[in-house]
């Protein structure tokens, strides 16, 4: 099966700074989405974003379907951007709607 | 405000047990999946459903069944519950066509 994985996989990060989170899959995909899962466990989409960047407020995104790689881009980072960021895609060759996900980047913004 | 609620926030059951988790989403989504989350491991699909009395397995569906009788709600089963069945589990739902998630906020599942 495809295989996505994230780098890096732990970050730590003072409050204002910027960073850039990878993921790279092994095969072609339907879509790819960005979600946020904060320190209680809730999983929050951030992006859906099969290719292109697009961009919401201190976050953007950026997909090179033919290179298959995504960043993800905090800016200005505050307290609480911490938690697990985790990129999912939707293999192009399986059933709809099967994300398969990468192991995540644990990010940690202190004061 | 849509929601995907799940039963229990935190479940502790003996191993051998039958265990029972429940999604209901409020949203009258046709998709729903069940995943477990492990550390390092990422989240994992177990089982998903497309419609009423539909499913199918996911990549790790060992261990597991589902049942979907009503469309709001998708129940996780553990037949025999056992140590390794140790995790947080996940329950999403979104609706056909289009790739709005929405995640409960999960239940985190010891087997003692």
């Amino acid at each position: 099966g495809i295989q996505v994985e994230q780098s890096p996989p732990d970050l730590i990060l003072q409050e204002g700074a910027n960073s850039t989170l990878r993921c790279n899959f092994s095969d072609s995909v339907n879509n790819l989405q960005w979600f946020h899962q904060n320190p209680w466990g809730q999983l929050i989409n951030l992006f859906y974003i099969p290719s292109g960047t697009k961009q919401n407020g201190r976050l953007s995104a950026t997909t090179v379907a033919t290179e298959r790689y995504s960043l993800l881009y905090i800016s200005s980072s505050q307290t609480t951007d911490s938690g697990v960021y985790f990129c999912a895609v939707d293999p192009l060759t399986d059933s709809w709607g099967k994300l398969q996900f990468g192991a995540g980047t644990q990010v940690v913004v202190t004061p | 405000d849509v929601k995907v609620t799940q039963s229990s926030r935190y479940l502790v059951k003996r191993t051998g047990e039958k265990v029972f988790l429940e999604c209901v989403q409020d949203m009258d989504h046709e998709n729903m999946f069940w995943y477990r989350q492990d550390p390092g491991l990422g989240l994992r699909l177990i089982y998903f459903s497309y419609d009423v009395k539909m499913k199918e397995k996911g990549d790790i569906p060992e261990g597991y069944s589902v049942s979907r009788e009503k469309k709001e709600r998708f129940s996780l089963i553990l037949e025999s519950a056992s140590t390794n069945q140790t995790s947080m589990y996940l329950c999403a739902s979104v609706s056909g066509g289009s790739y709005g998630y929405t995640f409960g906020s999960g239940t985190r599942l010891t087997v003692v």
